[in-house]
């Protein structure tokens, strides 16, 4: 079965300052793919970028970027420039390639940008 | 105006009601997803939607039913609440397999 693992239930950063979040995953897949979602205190759950596992080039979307390691089952985010609505919840998922459909997700890691 | 709209927002009830949450959507995505948030998890799946005639069960459906009444409206029905039911629940939607857009979520409490 597929999982998801967020080692770092809560992270704090300096605004303007950069900050990296964990994930790995577990799959015997080959074809899938892995995104970040966003969940500000409003509780919307807000997508933040996204991967397809068989693009070797890293997505980036403005400040936001990934390193992504298929072979090492790793999808780390970098955030930088950090500012304070960055503050939320952060969820790694990942998609099956079975047609389900089902994003698995991660437990979240908090994280607090501080002025 | 919103992509993905769910009604009520909040909602309190007790134990042995029966209630309905309801999700649209103007997207005009064939899939729809409902899932639910515990404090300190992640979201899971209740059941899953491909098109109107198309209703799967996801990992955590006991309790719970669904209707897919046209494919811009999917709605989720507790038929007893229960306490452990309370959480955040959230409807998504995708076209095939691609990204899901998420609404804005209800909480509900039973009591």
């Amino acid at each position: 079965a597929q999982t998801v693992t967020q080692s770092q239930p809560e992270m704090s950063v300096q605004e303007a300052e950069t900050v990296t979040l964990s994930c790995t995953y577990d799959t015997s897949e080959n074809n899938y793919y892995l995104f970040w979602y966003k969940q500000p205190p409003s509780r919307q759950m807000i997508l933040v970028i996204r991967q397809e596992a068989y693009k070797q080039q890293n997505a980036t979307e403005n400040r936001f970027s990934v390193n992504f390691q298929k072979a090492a089952k790793s999808f780390s985010l970098k955030i930088s420039d950090s500012q304070l609505g960055d503050t939320a919840m952060y969820f790694c998922a990942f998609l099956t390639s079975s047609n389900t459909g089902k994003l698995i997700f991660g437990q979240g890691t908090t994280l607090q940008v501080k002025p | 105006d919103a992509d993905v709209t769910q009604t009520p927002r909040n909602r309190i009830t007790k134990t042995g009601k029966r209630i309905m949450l309801e999700c649209s959507q103007t997207k005009g995505h064939d899939r729809m997803y409902w899932y639910r948030q515990d404090p300190g998890l992640g979201l899971r799946l209740i059941y899953y939607s491909f098109d109107v005639k198309d209703i799967n069960k996801g990992e955590i459906s006991d309790g719970y039913s669904v209707s897919r009444q046209a494919q811009a409206k999917f709605s989720l029905s507790l038929e007893s609440a229960i306490p452990n039911q309370t959480a955040l629940y959230f409807c998504a939607t995708s076209r095939g397999r691609e990204t899901q857009y998420f609404g804005p979520g209800t909480r509900l409490l039973v009591l």
